[in-house]
Parts: C-alpha cells; sequence; structure tokens
C-alpha cells in the first residue's frame, strides 16, 4: 500500500513568488493535514481538509490556503512569499479524521525562499 | 489552550542504555497521544500511540504509558541502539480538533556504539 506522496519534494523560489505544492493520501483516506516545519518554531498545524471541506485551521495568515478535490488528493498554497516561509511542509493522512486515528506522514517538500 | 511539554536534548546515551524521553501534556478533555520519530531528512514516523488513560502504546522496544493523573506520556526503551539516533515528538490530539496534532518541541537522541 503507497504511502502519503507529496510532491515536489525540494524547491527554490524567490521572495514574493507563490508556490503549491501536493500531496496524494493513502488510498481510502479521506482526512488530510498540513503542517509546517521550522527550526525555531518546530512543528505547527496549517489546516486539515476532510471530504473536501476546510475543517480546521491553525494561526496562519490568510497567505496560506489548500483544498481538497474528490479524490481526497490535495494542494496547500502559499502566496506571497517571505523568507520565513522557508521550511518543511508535511502532509499527513487518516482514515475518517478522528482524533485517535492513526495520522501518517508524507516525506515532506522543503521549501527554500530566497 | 492544548499544550505539549517534552524535555530539552540532545540525549547522548551508549548503545544498550536505557532511555526515558519525558512528556507532558495540558488539553481539555481526552486527548490521544502520540510519539512520532523523524530520522535525519525523512518525514514523520508514527512510534506508538494511546487513546485512553492507562493505555500502553508500544512499538519496535519503545514503551509509553498515557498517565491522566499526572498528564504524561513519557517515552521509554530497556536498551537503545545506534539505529534509535533520530528527533523524537510527543504530541497530542484532542477531541475537539478533529485529527490536528500539537506537537512538542521535538527531543535529539544520540546514540553511539
Amino acid at each position: 500500500k503507497a504511502g502519503v506522496t507529496q510532491t515536489p519534494r525540494y524547491l527554490i523560489k524567490t521572495r514574493g513568488q507563490q508556490v503549491t505544492l501536493s500531496c496524494s493520501p493513502i488510498s481510502g483516506h479521506r482526512s488530510v493535514s498540513w503542517y509546517q516545519q521550522t527550526p525555531g518554531q518546530g512543528l505547527q498545524f496549517l489546516f486539515e481538509y476532510f471530504s473536501e471541506t476546510q475543517r480546521n485551521k491553525g494561526n496562519f495568515p490568510g497567505r496560506f490556503s489548500g483544498r481538497q478535490f474528490s479524490n481526497s488528493r490535495s494542494e496547500m498554497n502559499v502566496s506571497t512569499l517571505e523568507l520565513g516561509d522557508s521550511a518543511l511542509y508535511l502532509c499527513a493522512s487518516s482514515l475518517e479524521g478522528h482524533s485517535g486515528n492513526t495520522i501518517y506522514f508524507g516525506e515532506g517538500s522543503w521549501l527554500t525562499v530566497v | 489552550g492544548d499544550s505539549v511539554t517534552q524535555m530539552e536534548g540532545p540525549v547522548t546515551l551508549s548503545e544498550e542504555a536505557f532511555l526515558t524521553i519525558n512528556c507532558t501534556y495540558t488539553a481539555t478533555g481526552y486527548p490521544s497521544l502520540f510519539w512520532y520519530v523523524q530520522y535525519p531528512g525523512e518525514g514523520l514516523q508514527l512510534l506508538l500511540k494511546a487513546t485512553k488513560a492507562d493505555d500502553k502504546g508500544s512499538n519496535k522496544g519503545f514503551e509509553a504509558t498515557y498517565r491522566k493523573e499526572t498528564t504524561s506520556f513519557h517515552l521509554e526503551k530497556g536498551s537503545v541502539q545506534v539505529s534509535d539516533s533520530a528527533v523524537y515528538f510527543c504530541a497530542l490530539s484532542s477531541n475537539q480538533a478533529g485529527t490536528a496534532l500539537i506537537f512538542g518541541k521535538g527531543t535529539t537522541l544520540s546514540v553511539s556504539s
């Protein structure tokens, strides 16, 4: 069974640009969530999608957005990139999105903003 | 709000030593608790979990018991190996927040032979 797949794995963008990251959850999983990992702030929850609807949102500015498609695949977008957006972005999926569900993570997308 | 506090690292041990990484939490209700491990350059892997008080999660020789009275979920392993060197994250998921995980800062474990 394939795991959570994220693309691209590595990318470099210029300040002010926008970026779109993609995530394919484990087959059958309906909940997809996104996290940002930085050395200073650690792992922080961005948002969660379930059945194409955003169900939870972390404390990030509106420049960070996401969506989920009918096949549960998800994308996140960051507009007007800032240097501080450089981070590892992790996607995770779970079966039904309940708090006790096991949450599986992808290997992440490394974003560098220059 | 909900939070997780875990001991600061790095933790440096010799092979076959006993490991304890402390984790305490603050949460309303009855959260589920998790330990994740991250190897260099990789994403997070679930190590173990517990969903209710007094549950013990275990995997690959690691154990942690959900202690509601002390709001703790300490990670232990009786005999560490060099291959256990990684960053360990304690996390909780509260019933109020779906599957949103709140993580501790992470503890770096370095095991030498």
